[in-house]
């Protein structure tokens, strides 16, 4: 079956610090891959996807490419900021079905 | 306004008692989901409908069930609480476009079960 595996949280830095946020995949086919951020008391919103190999997912200043041989998403951001702070989640989902997988989030705490 | 609205926003009820959380899109979207999300492990799938007429169980449907009143709505239920049922509700939808499919989340729904 699918699954997502990302770094276990939290992650604590320094505004303009450089994140990296880790996540790899299993998947049976060949999946669309996802970041999605949660603020807090909020809902999950989309961040960023890419769709096929090689692909580079980008806003708001943040980066994720598409890895397939290494089955890699990795989340990155040269400078964070204070209102970075929130909890990440990579999820993946087969092409042409778009329930998703989730790995178990990441939270980032982002200090002035 | 919001486009996927969930109701009630928190809700505190006791073990034993049936409880419904509703959703509702404006999106236009055929496709609706529930997750729960419980710290440390993530969201997790409860249901997922693609269209009114059809429905399909998750990860984790046992002891909730769903209704697809209309296309905007989508309600989850608790027949009989329980405490382990404790958790963070999201309802999200999608328009299912093959490569640009994304989805859209609600605010959630805080639940207490005593």
């Amino acid at each position: 079956g699918n699954s997502v595996t990302q770094m276990e949280g939290p992650v604590t830095l320094s505004e303009e610090a450089f994140l990296t946020i880790n996540c790899t995949y299993t998947a049976t086919g060949y999946p669309s891959l996802f970041w999605y951020v949660q603020y807090p008391g909020e809902g999950l919103q989309l961040l960023l996807k890419a769709t096929k190999a090689d692909d580079k997912g980008s806003n708001k200043g943040f980066e994720a490419t598409y890895r397939k041989e290494t089955t890699s998403f990795h989340l990155e951001k040269g400078s964070v900021q204070v209102s970075d702070s929130a909890v990440y989640f990579c999820a993946l989902s087969e092409t042409g079905y778009s329930t998703l997988t989730f790995g178990k989030g990441t939270m980032l705490l982002v200090s002035p | 306004d919001a486009d996927v609205t969930q109701t009630p926003r928190n809700r505190i009820t006791k073990t034993g008692k049936r409880i419904m959380l509703e959703c509702s899109q404006t999106k236009g979207h055929d496709r609706m989901y529930w997750y729960r999300q419980d710290p440390g492990l993530g969201l997790r799938l409860i249901y997922y409908s693609f269209d009114v007429k059809d429905i399909n169980k998750g990860e984790i449907s046992d002891g909730y069930s769903v209704s697809r009143q209309a296309q905007a709505k989508f309600s989850l239920s608790l027949e009989s609480a329980i405490p382990n049922q404790t958790a963070l509700y999201f309802c999200a939808t999608s328009d299912g476009q093959v490569f640009t499919d994304t989805q859209y989340f609600g605010p959630g729904t805080r639940l207490t079960v005593l």
